[in-house]
Order: C-alpha cells, then sequence, then structure tokens
C-alpha cells in the first residue's frame, strides 16, 4: 500500500522560495498523477499543480502559473513542488496526493500526504 | 461551470441520518468523490464512483447522484463522523479536481 511522506514544516520569508518534498513508501507512483492540494489557515482545498512522473507531463492552477514548479524523481519515487516569491497568504498546508482515473468519468485521490505547513510571516 | 456547491454547515443527532449535498454543473459530466477531514489531520477518501467506499470505510457512509447534484450520507451518525466534508468533481476538461467549499458536520 502507497504512502506519501512529505518533508517537515517551514518558515520562509516573503519573497523567497520553499520546495516541499513527498516520497512515495510502499509502492511506486510513476504510473500515476500526483498533485498538490493546499489549505489555507481555515479554509477549503485549492488544487495547485500536478505532474505524471512516467511521462514528466506538469499542469498547473491558473493561480499559480508562473511562481508554482511540480517536478519528480522516478529514481527515488518523489515528488517535488517549488513555490516562489512568496506572500504571506501563501502561508497554508500542502498535500500531496494521488489523483486516481479510471475511465474518462471516474477520478478520484485515494492516498494523501499528511501535509506540510508552509508558514510566510508578513 | 466548475464550481461546486456545498453548506457551510449542517448537524445532526447521535445515531440519526444526514444527508449532505454537493451541486455543480461538473457533476453532470464526471462522479463525485467525497472526503473526510478531521482538525490537524489530512483529508481521506470516503466515497468515490458513485457509492464506492474504500477499504476501512464504515458502511453507514453511502454516496447518491442525480443530475447536477452529489449526495454523501451517514445512516446512523456517530461522534467520531463529526468533521469536514468535501465534494470534488474534475474542471470541464477533467484536467484537474475541483473543490466543494466543505461541509462541517457536528453531531449532537
Amino acid at each position: 500500500q502507497v504512502h506519501l511522506v512529505q518533508s517537515g514544516s517551514e518558515v520562509k520569508k516573503p519573497g523567497s522560495s520553499v520546495k516541499v518534498s513527498c516520497k512515495a513508501s510502499g509502492g511506486t507512483f510513476t504510473s500515476y498523477t500526483i498533485i498538490w492540494v493546499r489549505q489555507a489557515p481555515g479554509q477549503g482545498l485549492e488544487w495547485v499543480g500536478g505532474i505524471i512522473p512516467l511521462l514528466g507531463i506538469t499542469k498547473y492552477a491558473q493561480n499559480f502559473q508562473g511562481r508554482v514548479t511540480i517536478t519528480a524523481d522516478r529514481s527515488t519515487g518523489t515528488a517535488y513542488m517549488e513555490l516562489s516569491s512568496l506572500r504571506s497568504d501563501d502561508t497554508a498546508v500542502y498535500y500531496c496526493v494521488r489523483d486516481r482515473r479510471d475511465g474518462s468519468t471516474l477520478f478520484y485521490m485515494d492516498v494523501w500526504g499528511k501535509g506540510t505547513t508552509v508558514t510566510v510571516p508578513s | 461551470s466548475s464550481e461546486l456547491t456545498q453548506d457551510p454547515a449542517v448537524s445532526v443527532a447521535l445515531g440519526q441520518t444526514v444527508r449532505i449535498t454537493c451541486q455543480g454543473d461538473s457533476l453532470r459530466a464526471y462522479y463525485a468523490s467525497w472526503y473526510q477531514q478531521k482538525p490537524g489531520q489530512a483529508p481521506i477518501l470516503v466515497i468515490y464512483n458513485k457509492n464506492d467506499r474504500p477499504s476501512g470505510i464504515p458502511d453507514r457512509f453511502s454516496g447518491s447522484s442525480s443530475g447536477n447534484t452529489a449526495s454523501l450520507t451517514i445512516t446512523g451518525a456517530q461522534a467520531e463522523d463529526e468533521a469536514d466534508y468535501y465534494c470534488s468533481s474534475r474542471d470541464s476538461s477533467g484536467d484537474h479536481p475541483v473543490f466543494g467549499g466543505g461541509t462541517s458536520l457536528t453531531v449532537l
């Protein structure tokens, strides 16, 4: 059974960058899509972007275009999300998630990492 | 539109049945999935593919869908079911997930 193990909490200065890692244990994620979802304090869930490690294809949410880069190292089974030009409103918990697809109409997110808290003091 | 609408808060008496709904045009094209999130924890998948439950999810959780509305029903709600519940579907191209705003469930 796959588990997604994320790196630890980060405190960053405004304008800096953060890189969060997500390592798959107990299985491989290569053939799936790994996405990043963030949750600001007291708020809902927001898709940031994702990658298909097998193909190296990435997609990013419009809100983060130009600031986010998602990569994957197939040799170590690790995905990364780097967010640059950090602002105070980037303070959130960032989750890596396995995004499953079965056919053209069935999608679901079945494995979630525990989350990485990124804090950007104002 | 890819927006999904949920009631912000719902309450249920212990042992009673509660339905949490999710509305959006994308639900006409894509199955909804439902996620439970307890304070300080990551969300977990509770329902997908109309009415499938991952291993370990109690059978008091069920899902249904009609038109642009998906529902999560908890039959015989327990104290441990108190949590936030999020529905999810896809954007119009199926490219990425979209989420409802979440429903906070209180078990009285």
